[in-house]
């Protein structure tokens, strides 16, 4: 039942610069709720890897990157490397009463 | 180091009950809200429980309202989550996790960190 939206699956080749997206709606993304984003890497459970739209945690490389606008978001990751295989999560807050907390549907990073 | 460790996942039949944990250590657990968030066997995630840091709020998604209770022991830094009722459909990876961003209170613009390592729940007859 998530009520944000992203691509099931992106490849790209080392080095490459692959997007995510991340649409919501306008009772959450769009009703100017900050986007965050979490790395699910096989096995583990999620770490954050941008928070408030567009902040990187310390330890978290340069080459991930968000953005926001409207009622979507994207998650960037520039110069692909192999560690980034993994699946990745949006999240919002809604202010809808079936959850006040939304995740996207999740999107797995394959490095080719 | 900030840490929280899950426990009390298992085997259990439907319509019965069972009590989370989420151990935390490394932060003044007494200051922060925390969640309870879920992932079914190859799903994605979802949101499951929130409370305050002082135990006084609490929200719970639709899927569990009326059947899952959160707590917490800001006095032995640990959080419960207990679960009531139980349907196959609960069956998942239950992590707890700790709300960063503003202090002391909940905020619909705070996120999630850090994430336990989780603990799996199946209920299966």
């Amino acid at each position: 039942q998530s009520v944000l939206t992203q691509p099931p699956s992106v490849s790209g080749a080392p080095g490459q610069r692959v997007t995510i997206s991340c649409t919501g709606s306008s009772s959450n993304i769009g009703a100017d709720y900050d986007v965050h984003w979490y790395q699910q890497l096989p096995g583990t459970a999620p770490k954050l890897l941008i928070y408030g739209n567009s902040n990187r945690p310390s330890g978290v490389p340069d080459r991930f990157s968000g953005s926001k606008s409207g009622t979507s978001a994207s998650l960037a990751i520039t110069g692909l490397q192999a560690e980034d295989e993994a699946d990745y999560y949006c999240q919002s807050y809604d202010r809808s009463l079936s959850a006040l907390y939304v995740f996207g549907t999740g999107t797995k990073v394959t490095v080719l | 180091q900030v840490q929280l460790v899950e426990s009390g996942g298992g085997v259990v039949q439907p319509g019965r009950s069972l009590r989370l944990s989420c151990a935390a250590s490394g932060f003044t657990f007494s200051t922060y809200a925390m969640h309870w968030v879920r992932q079914a066997p190859g799903k994605g995630l979802e949101w499951v429980a929130l409370m305050s840091y002082d135990g006084s709020i609490k929200y719970y998604a639709d899927s569990v309202k009326g059947r899952f209770t959160i707590s917490r022991d800001n006095s032995e830094n640990t959080l419960y989550l207990q679960m009531s009722s139980l349907r196959p459909e609960d069956t998942a990876v239950y992590y707890c996790a700790r709300e960063e961003g503003t202090p002391y209170v909940s905020s619909p613009y705070n996120w999630f960190d850090p994430w336990g390592q989780g603990t799996l729940v199946t209920v299966s007859s």
